[in-house]
């Protein structure tokens, strides 16, 4: 069964530092989007990408973050400096069109 | 804003047991409502996705309803499982293309 596959499942990183955080979305989704959950809250929407371009964004995806397709198959999220508040598990998902959700395993990011 | 609410936080049930998890919204103009599941560290699995023109979804032992106009919905759990240990997220869509989530419901069942 096709799956969303992240990498890597856990990344710790030194504050200040630059991460990039990899996804294998759904080979004919159309739809990618980036979640995160902060230990013991909500899933939280950060950013949806179709047709090569962000769509939508929350407050929380300010200019620390960017996300980019460079090959037709990685879909990544980069966080520039990184701060003790961007610890949280950062799920991809992807969706054909506006149906079903599917989500990868996540990357636990620690940052210390 | 869309605000998702689960209702309980946490429920123990003994194996065996029918159970029911409640999730309400606030903004009714939904586009459709998806149920996953969350183990422990791990990542989401889709159980159910409800279209706003359905009223609900079945899926082996799982049963979920919506009632768009009261901002509602529910999991119906049948004859539970310990490995229904979870917790089962609910989540919304709205005109815009992604989704709100509640804080969840945390699922014990016990042998």
């Amino acid at each position: 069964e096709p799956e969303v596959t992240q990498t890597p499942s856990h990344q710790v990183t030194q504050m200040g530092q630059e991460v990039i955080l990899r996804c294998v979305p759904i080979s004919n989704h159309l739809y990618f989007y980036w979640y995160r959950q902060i230990l013991g809250q909500k899933v939280e929407f950060l950013v949806s990408f179709y047709n090569n371009e962000i769509s939508e964004k929350s407050e929380i995806f300010d200019d620390q973050f960017s996300v980019e397709r460079p090959d037709g198959s990685n879909f990544t999220l980069k966080i520039r400096s990184t701060k003790l508040e961007d610890s949280a598990m950062y799920f991809c998902a992807s969706s054909y069109g506006r149906g079903d959700a599917f989500f990868g395993q996540g990357t636990r990011l620690t940052v210390v | 804003k869309q605000e998702v609410t689960q209702i309980p936080a946490a429920l123990s049930v003994p194996e065996g047991e029918n159970l029911v998890l409640n999730c309400s919204f606030t903004d009714s103009a939904i586009y459709n409502l998806q149920w996953f599941r969350q183990d422990p560290g791990k990542g989401l699995t889709s159980l159910l996705l409800i279209q706003s023109s359905q009223r609900e979804q079945t899926s082996g032992r799982l049963n979920a309803s919506l009632d768009k106009s009261s901002g509602r919905s529910t999991l119906y759990i049948a004859a539970s499982q310990p490995g229904d240990s979870a917790t089962y997220l609910c989540a919304v869509k709205t005109g815009a293309n992604n989704l709100f989530f509640g804080t969840g419901t945390r699922l014990t069942v016990i042998p």
